[in-house]
């Protein structure tokens, strides 16, 4: 079936250092993709997403770019704040043999990111 | 607007018993799923109600577990005859449903804990 692999955590960063995670995915057609984001004491909440081949998601400084060549969906930001400390979820919603989306996300395991001063 | 709402925010129980959680979606969302989210599983996929639609139920892992959902609006997750390993954090999200409406929202949780 349809899965998500993203990197292990935790990965400890100073401010203002780049950020890569990665994402790869296994999947049936070509699925949205997602970046969701939960801060410490809240719930999940979208971060960015892309929905093609090659569409770039962007917000708040981070951007992702849809890969079909590699399956992947790696997450970055230039230069990371303490605000960003928080666990990062990569997603996908699968598709049906005939292309429309199943509805509901499969999500990786999440990686927590925690940024020093 | 308000967001997805849970109740209730925490929920202890002992082994054997049934709990309710329940689920607020956000107003005019057709679509709503809920997740379970545990330290060694990740986040998973429990159920999914799109409209009047019959639910995907292909996410719950026991005939223990059932969802419903009255009026296209609120839903109810019930747990049956509680297990530890069933101790987690139940998440909720709503999306206004279709092919390309996927955002979904997700409200805070309800952390259920088995004794």
């Amino acid at each position: 079936g349809d899965s998500v692999t993203q990197m292990e955590g935790p990965v400890t960063l100073s401010e203002e250092a780049f950020l890569t995670i990665n994402c790869t995915y296994t999947a049936t057609g070509y699925p949205s993709l997602f970046w969701y984001v939960q801060y410490p004491g809240e719930g999940l909440q979208l971060l960015l997403k892309a929905t093609k081949a090659d569409d770039k998601g962007s917000n708040k400084g981070f951007e992702a770019t849809y890969r079909k060549e590699t399956t992947s969906f790696h997450l970055e930001k230039g230069s990371v704040q303490v605000s960003d400390s928080a666990v990062y979820f990569c997603a996908l919603t699968p598709l049906f043999n005939y292309g429309g989306s199943q509805g509901n996300l499969i999500f990786g395991k999440g990686t927590k990111l925690s940024v020093k001063p | 607007g308000a967001g997805v709402s849970q109740s209730p925010s925490n929920k202890v129980t002992e082994k054997g018993k049934d709990v309710e959680l329940r689920c607020d979606p956000i107003s005019g969302h057709t679509a709503l799923y809920w997740y379970r989210q545990s330290l060694g599983q990740g986040l998973e996929f429990l159920i999914y109600f799109q409209g009047n639609s019959a639910p995907d139920k292909s996410g719950l892992p026991s005939d223990r577990f059932s969802a419903e959902r009255t009026g296209g609006s609120v839903s109810t997750l019930t747990i049956q005859r509680t297990q530890q390993e069933d101790s987690a954090v139940y998440l909720c999200a709503s999306s206004l449903g279709g092919p390309t409406q996927e955002t979904q929202y997700f409200g805070p949780g309800t952390r259920l804990l088995v004794l």
